[in-house]
């Protein structure tokens, strides 16, 4: 079983609004990971926890924050976004870092 | 800096041919190479993968090569079938090891 689940599907948001992306994985991996993805682009990685705690941070600005609560967990947490963040988030975990990287469906933002 | 490069951004086949999509690096470091595709609205899904110590490598009407004097790395599925139309990206570590750089993604069109 090679599943990432992403909630939500879609999300639509106001400037001044808070919310949350989510992701989960059962396959026991150890790193997990959010990136951002705009139309006809490839992936842009954002952020990197290993072992559930952040490694890497794309120098990604603080309107985005996340979160491992536990291994299976990865949540994105969203303040004050701005017109141009709307974008398909991806998740992907991997059994380690430096490893083949599984990805979920994403969640389609539009931040308005 | 490191880059992964696409030969083509648009592949047009006909049902049942042989599809072939390269795509170039510039870490002779990179210890793996992954290849994924993303259907539209998706997240990218993984398709295969292959170490630098091999030089082939096949899955289900998949065939992955490895070309690592001229770095260059090439995705080829056997009789194309109008499902496998959707945008490919080959993707290799970052030279820090953790990060996945994506190539700006082919997309394979298979009429019927």
């Amino acid at each position: 079983d090679t599943e990432v689940t992403q909630t939500p599907k879609h999300l639509v948001m106001g400037m001044t609004n808070k919310k949350s992306l989510k992701c989960e994985q059962h396959m026991g991996h150890r790193a997990m990971y959010w990136y951002k993805q705009k139309a006809k682009k490839p992936p842009e990685l954002m952020f990197v926890y290993s072992y559930e705690k952040l490694s890497i941070n794309e120098s990604v600005p603080s309107r985005f924050s996340p979160e491992c609560p536990n291994s299976s967990l990865l949540n994105l947490h969203l303040h004050a976004l701005q017109p141009e963040d709307s974008a398909l988030y991806l998740c992907a975990s991997s059994r380690q870092d430096q490893e083949t990287q599984y990805f979920g469906p994403g969640t389609r933002l539009l931040v308005l | 800096g490191e880059s992964v490069g696409l030969h083509l951004p648009t592949l047009s086949v006909q049902e049942g041919d042989n599809s072939i999509i390269n795509c170039a690096y510039s870490n002779s470091a990179s210890d793996y190479f992954i290849w994924y595709k993303q259907e539209s609205g998706k997240g990218p899904q993984f398709i295969i993968d292959i170490r630098s110590n091999m030089d082939k490598r096949q899955g289900q009407r998949v065939t992955v090569l490895l070309n690592k004097t001229v770095k260059h790395l090439s995705l080829q599925i056997a009789a194309t079938q109008p499902g496998d139309s959707a945008v490919y990206f080959c993707a290799v570590p970052h030279e820090a090891g953790t990060a996945l750089i994506f190539g700006k993604g082919t997309t394979l069109s298979v009429s019927s």
